[in-house]
Order: structure tokens, then C-alpha cells, then sequence
């Protein structure tokens, strides 16, 4: 099963509105990253979080994290028809060693921002 | 920097033909990833190399899927055979590792692969 789960599984507005998808997560882990991916591309990383941080800010998004509820949320302030796309959450896992690298993703939210 | 980049974009082949990707990591990350995304499955991990060892490919479906990393510089991913429940998009991603609490991963604009 995923180790992140977002919902909602899609999320239509209009531009000026905000737009706030969550994430849910099943174990322990050392940090939460969301992700954009606009359709045909590839994925680009929009921002980290860290397990002992609870929010964090980058230009209009602002990202929440509670630890012990293992979810996170992404806001979108004052959306643009250019912010359609499907956004990830991912999670890596508590471990040491190597497992850095054992991002798991959720099945993402669709965002559709109406110009 | 041309990013990450992978090749072929887009590979349309018939069932039992042997398929390969191939992916260029950015210069000077010294971790790859390939990752698998379906409809069904979302983005599914199926193995990653850290300078140029594979660290886990428990993520690999099944034998007919293979991959190397020569170098640092070209990873390729094979499936032979191809069977139609391979059709997806395939993505290679890199990063460097400077803090390991960071892994922030830079995605190619993957390889949809189409089996008949």
C-alpha cells in the first residue's frame, strides 16, 4: 500500500481561491517533500519539510506538518491557471544507511485551476 | 544544466521484445533512481544505485527487468521480455548526496513505453 495517501483525489477552483490538499502517512519518518507534475512531465520538488519542523513557507505555498496525526497539508495561496497539475506528497522512511533514498510517493491530487 | 535525461521518450514495441531506457543523471549527483508510474500504481520505486551500486532493487517487478549503471554517468533499464502490463511511464531521478537528510530528487521527463 502507499505510504502516502492524498486526498482529495482531485480539487477543481478558480483562480484567486486557495487550494489545500493533504497527506497522510502509515510510519515514522525523517522528512515529507511535495511534489508538482504537470501533465506529460516529469516530477519537480516544490519543498521539504523535516519530522521536527511544523510548517514551512516558500513563496505561496506553505506546507504543515503533524507528526503525531502522520499528515501533512499543502496550501496553495491565491492560485494561478499556470499551478494546474497533480502534486505528491512523498515520505522518507526513519532508517539509517542507505535509506535516503527509499522515497515513497502517495497516488497524488489532480489540481485544476480555472482561469 | 539539461537536467536529468532520459531516452527514449516514447517506445512503442511488441509483446516479447526486449526494451531498453537509458538515463543520464546530472553530472556530479552520485545516486540514481528509477521509478515506474501507472494509473493503477502510482509511482512505484524500482531500484536505486548510490555511486553506481545497486543499493535496493526490491521495487523490481520480476527477472525480466534488469539494470546497470556502468558508470557515472548512464544508467539503462531492460525488460525482456516485454509483456503489455509493462506499459508505463518509466522515470529516472538523481540526486546528491551532501546531506543525507535532503534527498531532494531532480526527475528526467520519463520514458512512456507502450507493449502491444
Amino acid at each position: 500500500s502507499q505510504q502516502g495517501e492524498e486526498d482529495p483525489q482531485a480539487l477543481s477552483i478558480q483562480e484567486g481561491e486557495n487550494a489545500t490538499m493533504n497527506c497522510s502517512y502509515k510510519t515514522s519518518i525523517n522528512n515529507l517533500q511535495w511534489y508538482r507534475q504537470n501533465s506529460g512531465r516529469g516530477l519537480v520538488h516544490l519543498i521539504l519539510i523535516r519530522s521536527n519542523e511544523r510548517e514551512k513557507h516558500s513563496g505561496r505555498l506553505r506546507v504543515t506538518l503533524d507528526t503525531s496525526k502522520k499528515s501533512s497539508s499543502l496550501l496553495i495561496t491565491a492560485s494561478r491557471a499556470a499551478d494546474t497539475a497533480s502534486y505528491f506528497c512523498a515520505t522518507r522512511p526513519n532508517a539509517g544507511g542507505t535509506s535516503y533514498g527509499k522515497l515513497t510517493f502517495g497516488q497524488g491530487t489532480i489540481l485544476t485551476v480555472h482561469p | 544544466d539539461a537536467g536529468v535525461i532520459q531516452s527514449p521518450r516514447h517506445e512503442v514495441t511488441e509483446m516479447g521484445q526486449e526494451v531498453t531506457l537509458r538515463c543520464k543523471p546530472i553530472s556530479g549527483h552520485n545516486s540514481l533512481f528509477w521509478y515506474r508510474q501507472t494509473m493503477m500504481r502510482g509511482l512505484e520505486l524500482l531500484i536505486y544505485f548510490n555511486n553506481n551500486v545497486p543499493i535496493d532493487d526490491s521495487g523490481m517487478p520480476e527477472d525480466r527487468f534488469s539494470a546497470k549503471m556502468p558508470n557515472a554517468s548512464f544508467s539503462t533499464l531492460k525488460i525482456q521480455p516485454s509483456e503489455p502490463r509493462d506499459s508505463a511511464v518509466y522515470f529516472c531521478a538523481s540526486l546528491i548526496v551532501r546531506n543525507p537528510g535532503a534527498n531532494v530528487l531532480t526527475f528526467g521527463a520519463g520514458s512512456r513505453l507502450t507493449v502491444l
